[in-house]
Formats: C-alpha cells, sequence, structure tokens
C-alpha cells in the first residue's frame, strides 16, 4: 500500500512557464514533507520541504503548498528553466518513526522534461 | 566537502559471487542510510547505523550484510543474491540520528545487476 502517490509519472512544461507537480498522502502521521531532485547518475538531492503546520513555504523559484484537509502537497516551479529538467520525488517523514529516527517514505517520482 | 560518494557506479554480479558496496562521507555525519529503489520505483530504507551502531534493519534478508567500520564508512556485502537484487542501492548520510530530515545527504548509488 503506497503512502505517498506521485500519480503523474512524467510532465513536460515549455521554458518559462509554471511547473506544478503534485503528490498525494494517506497517512495522517506524517509531519513534514519534502521534495527532492534527482538527476540521471546522481543521488537526490533536497529541494525544499514544508512541516505540517503550515500550508506554503517558498524559496526562490519553488514553492510548496500544503492542503492537509486533502492530504495533498504539489511543487510549483517558476518560471521553469531547461536545468529543471530532472526527477522529482515527494517525500514524508512519521512524526514519531518508533526506533527513534525520522524516515522518510518516498513517492514515485514525477520525471519534469523542461523544452527550452 | 559535502559529499557521499559510492563505488562502484556499477555492479554485474551472478548468483554466486560475494561483492560488497562502499560508502564514504567526510562531512562528520553519524546516522548513515542504505536504501534500495528498483526502476520506476520510490528508494526504500533497508538498514540504518547510528554512531556506528545498526538501529535498523526493515526486515532486509540476510544475503545483505551490512557493515560500518568507522564512522566515515558504510559497507554493504553481498552474498548469493538473485536477479531481483537488481536495483539502485543509494547510500546517505546525515550528522545524526535526529537532524532535521532535510539535511540528509544521498550519494550518486551504485547500479546493481545479478545475472
Amino acid at each position: 500500500d503506497q503512502q505517498v502517490k506521485q500519480n503523474s509519472p512524467s510532465l513536460s512544461v515549455q521554458e518559462g512557464r509554471i511547473s506544478i507537480l503534485n503528490c498525494d498522502y494517506t497517512n495522517s502521521m506524517f509531519d513534514y514533507f519534502l521534495w527532492y531532485k534527482k538527476y540521471p547518475a546522481e543521488g537526490p538531492t533536497f529541494l525544499i520541504s514544508i512541516s505540517s503546520i503550515k500550508d506554503k513555504n517558498e524559496d526562490g523559484r519553488f514553492t510548496v503548498f500544503l492542503n492537509k484537509s486533502a492530504k495533498h502537497l504539489s511543487l510549483h516551479i517558476v518560471p521553469s528553466q531547461p536545468g529543471d529538467s530532472a526527477v522529482y520525488f515527494c517525500a514524508a517523514r512519521l512524526a514519531y518513526s518508533g526506533a527513534g529516527s525520522y524516515q522518510l517514505t518516498f513517492g514515485k517520482g514525477t520525471k519534469l522534461s523542461v523544452i527550452p | 566537502d559535502t559529499e557521499v560518494t559510492q563505488t562502484p557506479k556499477h555492479l554485474v554480479m551472478g548468483m554466486t559471487n560475494k561483492k560488497s558496496l562502499k560508502c564514504e562521507q567526510h562531512m562528520g555525519h553519524r546516522a548513515m542510510y542504505w536504501y534500495k529503489q528498483k526502476a520506476k520505483k520510490p528508494p526504500e530504507l533497508m538498514f540504518v547505523y547510528s554512531y556506528e551502531k545498526l538501529s535498523i534493519n526493515e526486515s532486509v534478508p540476510s544475503r545483505f550484510s551490512p557493515e560500518c567500520p568507522n564512522s566515515s564508512l558504510l559497507n554493504l556485502h553481498l552474498h548469493a543474491l538473485q536477479p531481483e537484487d537488481s536495483a539502485l542501492y543509494l547510500c546517505a548520510s546525515k550528522r545524526s540520528y535526529f537532524t532535521d530530515i532535510n539535511e540528509q545527504f544521498f550519494g550518486p548509488g551504485t547500479r546493481l545487476t545479478v545475472l
């Protein structure tokens, strides 16, 4: 049973336009959400995060929105650039993971292609 | 140095082989992780080490044997693997067990193929 879902495996966007990547989750015990970006042949790199007590977090061109009632978050990239082309993973952290260590549950990823 | 390195980049092995994956970081991080990622699937946690002690084993089969010989190194010893174990193996680290999760650094991964 997948607790973090990214239902769009891929997304193509024109350079300069907005990219919107979506993520849904099912576990109401998640308290922190993160977006990672992954280029081929590299490990995931942290992009932006949001605590469950907030509904928006902004960092430059990247904004993450959280709708707790809908158990939905989205990543907006404005304006999109060709260098943003990568796989984007949504991840969620359990408020308490039992063993004392915060563990992440990842979505399957969405491949973003920004067309020049 | 804010890098997690992994060797080898690619590994092809037979089901009877014994091989090891290596992960190294020199950021003084004391929590280190192994993840497994199959194609078109999310990364899945396998093991967590904290201060060189195994803290979490996510019910991983014994043909995978982790080892943390010192605070900078994390190995994953492989023996009698199955073709379905073919995947990208990612190592990650962060300052400590309780450091914010957004400070977890990932390595580039080892692409493992089991024939």
